[in-house]
């Protein structure tokens, strides 16, 4: 069993829908909960960073951990073309190394 | 947030040489720096980690003398791909981090293609 698991998508909605991304996984010890999103040919990028159970909102992101399920979120209101990416979910313990997902990739149709 | 520059983006090289890729934090110290392969479709595999001033630690499976990862400021790491073979075509990828427990920030990639 891998140690993150993520739906690798493709994931296609209509501009203003709202996407929901998610992940799963193994290891209870993760604390430490991220997602990237990643352009065609270029490196991930930093969107949402959480630490344990929770929400957290920045603009139209809100990314949410459920850590007895072992189960993450992003959710991404009123999508945009230019949402389309590859979003990476990524996690680790404290000092150890990023596990990521394997990445979905979303297109928000015009 | 904080940003990492990678260069060269892209390089063509033929089998048998050994290709040089640099990762620089701009506007931060990197205490550690990690590298990473991707292959297309593909999530993020860790290569090795750097520690400024220390030997990187390899991945199982992950060959250091083929990939020799040099880390001698706390601004810049280099990965050395020696005798390069077409199996060694990937996105290369590094990020920083002010230390291992911290955030990492990516740097936008080098594609490598051994003919």
């Amino acid at each position: 069993q891998k140690e993150v698991e993520q739906d690798p998508g493709p994931l296609s909605v209509p501009e203003g829908a709202i996407v929901s991304l998610n992940c799963t996984y193994s290891n209870s010890a993760f604390q430490y909960f991220m997602w990237y999103r990643q352009y065609s040919r270029k490196g991930p990028e930093l969107l949402m960073y959480t630490y344990s159970s929770g929400n957290k909102e920045d603009g139209r992101f809100t990314a949410q951990v459920d850590k007895s399920s072992k189960y993450i979120s992003l959710f991404i209101r009123d999508s945009q073309p230019s949402d389309s990416a590859t979003y990476l979910c990524a996690m680790k313990t404290g000092a150890n190394n990023l596990f990521f997902g394997t990445g979905t990739r979303l297109t928000v149709i015009p | 947030g904080a940003v990492v520059s990678q260069h060269p983006s892209r390089v063509i090289c033929k089998s048998g040489t050994s290709v040089k890729i640099e990762c620089r934090s701009l506007d931060f110290q990197a205490t550690t720096m990690f590298w990473y392969r991707q292959f297309p479709k593909k999530s993020l595999m860790l290569m090795a980690t750097s520690n400024e001033g220390s030997k990187a630690t390899y991945e199982q499976g992950v060959e250091k003398d083929k990939f020799l990862i040099n880390h001698a400021s706390l601004t810049l790491s280099t990965l050395t791909v020696t005798s390069a073979h077409p199996e060694d075509s990937s996105f290369y990828i590094c990020s920083a981090a002010l230390t291992v427990q911290e955030t990492q920030y990516f740097g936008p990639g080098t594609r490598l293609l051994v003919l």
